[in-house]
């Protein structure tokens, strides 16, 4: 299956220590984007690159997010000094074409903080 | 900036009937529109997208939606339900920068 996978699926931590997802993208899609989903609403944007370049980030991703795709293949979402607030779902997505290409979604990180 | 209105938050129908989901947006530009559904524990997949063309949209596992442009809506429609249709639905709108905004989703319950 080449569909887009998320590693881990859960994650629990403790509040204050650093966590690191991994998007691993559709091989040939070229666009990747980041979103969080909390319980009861939508996802929401995060970030999102176009091969290695990132090229825009939500207000919502403070400066204890960081997202990197090197050689615009695989990407990583980090969060440091986690807080309770982070827990949710890290949804990551990637797409063909810019617009007119529907996303395709992985099956997400739940991430809970104690 | 672009928006999107889910009204409803739980539909419940039978099974069997008909399956209306509805969905308002604003975009200040002509928009891309998408219906994704989402199981337990799982990503979001695509149910259809109206991008251009005609408004009458077809998807997946008999869904269909219509684009309204004076109504600025994209309400999502089966005409009969069945059991496994039971998810939560997203509609999102794309003004092509990118990135998409979701409404907070419709759940859906079919009852026997």
């Amino acid at each position: 299956d080449t569909g887009v996978s998320q590693n881990p699926r859960h994650k629990i931590t403790k509040r204050g220590q650093n966590v690191t997802f991994r998007c691993d993208p559709i091989s040939e899609h070229n666009r990747l984007y980041w979103y969080r989903q909390t319980l009861g609403q939508g996802p929401e944007f995060l970030t999102y690159f176009q091969n290695e370049a990132q090229l825009e980030k939500s207000r919502l991703l403070s400066d204890r997010f960081s997202a990197e795709r090197p050689k615009g293949s695989f990407s990583t979402l980090e969060i440091q000094r986690t807080e309770q607030g982070d827990s949710a779902m890290y949804l990551c997505a990637s797409s063909l074409r810019q617009g007119m290409g529907e996303q395709y979604f992985g099956p997400g990180t739940r991430l809970t903080v104690t | 900036a672009q928006s999107v209105t889910q009204l409803g938050s739980h539909v419940s129908v039978s099974e069997g009937a008909l399956v209306l989901l509805r969905c308002n947006y604003s975009s200040s530009v002509p928009p891309y529109l998408f219906w994704y559904v989402q199981y337990p524990n799982q990503g979001l997949q695509l149910l259809l997208k109206y991008t251009t063309g005609a408004t009458l949209v077809k998807g997946i596992n008999g869904f269909e939606a219509e684009f309204k442009k004076s109504e600025t809506s994209f309400h999502l429609t089966k005409p009969s339900a069945h059991m496994s249709d039971a998810a939560e639905y997203f509609c999102a709108v794309d003004t092509n920068a990118g990135k998409s905004t979701f409404g907070d989703g419709t759940t859906l319950t079919v009852k026997p």
